[in-house]
C-alpha cells in the first residue's frame, strides 16, 4: 500500500462547527505532516509530527488541533473556524529518515461559511 | 534558509523536452535539491532528488552543477499529461529543526500545448 488516504474528500462548516479531517498511510513512514493550500498558491506547511510526536507547528491559529493518535493515523481538528480558512488541507508522509521525500494525499477541500 | 526563484510559467509542445531550472544561490552543504510536480486539486508528487552531478529516474533527469548553486530539472518528451506546476525545494535530508526542506516555493506552471 503506498496511499496516502484522507477524509472527507469535501467538508463545508460553519464558523461555529467542530469538524475533524482525517489522514491514515500504512506505508510504515514515522514522520506525518499537514499542509494548508489556497488557489494558485504553493502549500504551506502547518504541522510536522516526527515519531508520534508533534515537532513543528509553523505558528498555527488555535482553532487547527493536530492530534497522531497512531503511527498511521493523523488528525486535524477543527473549531471556530474563519472563512479565510476555507482551502486545500493536505496530509503528506515520509520515512524517518527522509523528510525530503514525501507522499501527499489527495487533500480535503474546506469551505467555511 | 536556501531560498528558490524559479520561472512562473513555461509552455511547451508535446513530444518535446522541457528544462525547467531553478536557482538557490544560498544553498547549503548538507541541503538536497528536490523537485515536485502537482496537478490542479491534487496532492504534489515527488519526482526526483539529487545533490551533485546528475540524477536520472524513469520520469526525470536533474541537473546540478559543481557549484550547486542552480539545478534544472529535465522532463524527456513531454505530453499533454504534464501540464503541471513543478516545485523546487532545497533543504536538508535529516529535518532536524530546519525548515528549509519543507517550505515550497512559488512553482513554475509548465502548459504543454498539442
Amino acid at each position: 500500500d503506498t496511499e496516502v488516504t484522507q477524509t472527507p474528500k469535501h467538508l463545508v462548516m460553519g464558523m461555529t462547527n467542530k469538524k475533524s479531517l482525517k489522514c491514515e498511510q500504512h506505508m510504515g513512514h514515522r514522520a506525518m505532516y499537514w499542509y494548508k493550500q489556497k488557489a494558485k498558491k504553493p502549500p504551506e506547511l502547518m504541522f510536522v509530527y516526527s515519531y508520534e510526536k508533534l515537532s513543528i507547528n509553523e505558528s498555527v491559529p488555535s482553532r487547527f488541533s493536530p492530534e497522531c493518535p497512531n503511527s498511521s493515523l493523523l488528525n486535524l481538528h477543527l473549531h471556530a473556524l474563519q472563512p479565510e480558512d476555507s482551502a486545500l488541507y493536505l496530509c503528506a508522509s515520509s520515512q524517518g529518515d527522509r523528510y525530503n521525500e514525501q507522499f501527499f494525499g489527495p487533500g480535503t477541500r474546506l469551505t467555511v461559511l | 534558509l536556501a531560498k528558490t526563484t524559479q520561472p512562473i510559467s513555461m509552455d511547451s509542445y508535446e513530444g518535446q523536452e522541457v528544462n525547467i531550472t531553478c536557482s538557490h544561490n544560498n544553498i547549503a552543504t548538507n541541503d538536497y535539491i528536490t523537485w515536485y510536480q502537482q496537478f490542479p486539486s491534487q496532492g504534489p508528487r515527488f519526482i526526483i532528488q539529487g545533490y551533485k552531478t546528475k540524477v536520472t529516474n524513469e520520469v526525470a533527469s536533474l541537473f546540478i552543477p559543481a557549484d550547486r548553486k542552480s539545478s534544472t530539472l529535465s522532463l524527456p518528451r513531454v505530453s499533454l499529461s504534464d501540464t503541471a506546476v513543478y516545485y523546487c525545494l532545497v533543504g536538508d535530508l535529516a529535518y532536524g529543526g530546519s525548515q528549509g526542506n519543507l517550505i515550497f516555493g512559488k512553482g513554475t506552471k509548465l502548459s504543454v500545448k498539442p
